[in-house]
């Protein structure tokens, strides 16, 4: 079945370590996302990409680095910069143009020790 | 500036009851509303959109909603509410680009 997998589903983060989370699709979308989720404030935009080698921040970006090297993977560092990334990670998926629902993977909880 | 409002964190219904979970939006140009629905540790799953044509879009499980230009609003509605409804609800509005902006959730709790 075609569909998005995230990766682990759990994740602890020590102080000063950068840790990436992977998110792959095989539904051949060519955009792709991240979503941080907190509770009560709804999923805000991490980074986004809309083709191969090419992404682009969104809305809370600072802390974050991402890669598209490869149109199936889309993954998300976060590193020691983001002081508070104890969230809920979920990435997405879409063929492309605001029209198009987007897929979301499982999602990856990370916390810190 | 582009924004989602779902104005109640928190519904409650009792089993076989219609539910209504409101959304009202704020967009330049031509609005695509979504709704999703979330289950406890998963990822966010479609329910329905409206990108154009009629007002009233039926979706998954039997949901529906309700496109008002004029109210600015996509209210999601089901006719008889189930106990496995019971979720936390997303609307979302995009226009023209790619990215979507969600709201803030609306919990929905079926009462048996």
């Amino acid at each position: 079945d075609g569909g998005i997998t995230q990766s682990p589903k759990y994740l602890f983060r020590k102080e000063g370590q950068n840790v990436t989370l992977s998110c792959e699709q095989n539904l051949n979308h060519d955009a792709m996302y991240w979503y941080r989720q907190d509770p009560g404030q709804g999923l805000r935009l991490i980074y986004y990409s809309q083709i191969v080698n090419d992404f682009q921040k969104g809305d809370i970006a600072e802390g974050y680095s991402v890669s598209r090297e490869k149109k199936e993977s889309f993954p998300l560092t976060v590193t020691s910069a983001q002081k508070n990334p104890t969230a809920f990670y979920l990435c997405a998926s879409s063929p492309g143009g605001g029209h198009q629902p987007q897929h979301f993977g499982d999602g990856t909880r990370l916390s810190i020790l | 500036a582009q924004s989602v409002a779902q104005p109640e964190d928190q519904v409650n219904v009792a089993e076989g009851n219609p539910l209504t979970v409101k959304c009202t939006y704020s967009v330049s140009g031509n609005p695509y509303l979504f709704w999703y629905v979330q289950y406890p540790n998963r990822g966010l799953q479609f329910l329905l959109k409206y990108i154009t044509g009629d007002n009233l879009v039926k979706g998954s499980y039997g949901f529906e909603a309700e496109f008002n230009k004029s109210q600015t609003s996509f209210h999601l509605k089901k006719p008889s509410a189930l106990v496995s409804d019971s979720a936390l609800y997303f609307c979302a509005c995009g226009s023209g680009a790619n990215n979507l902006f969600f709201g803030t959730g609306t919990r929905l709790t079926v009462i048996p």
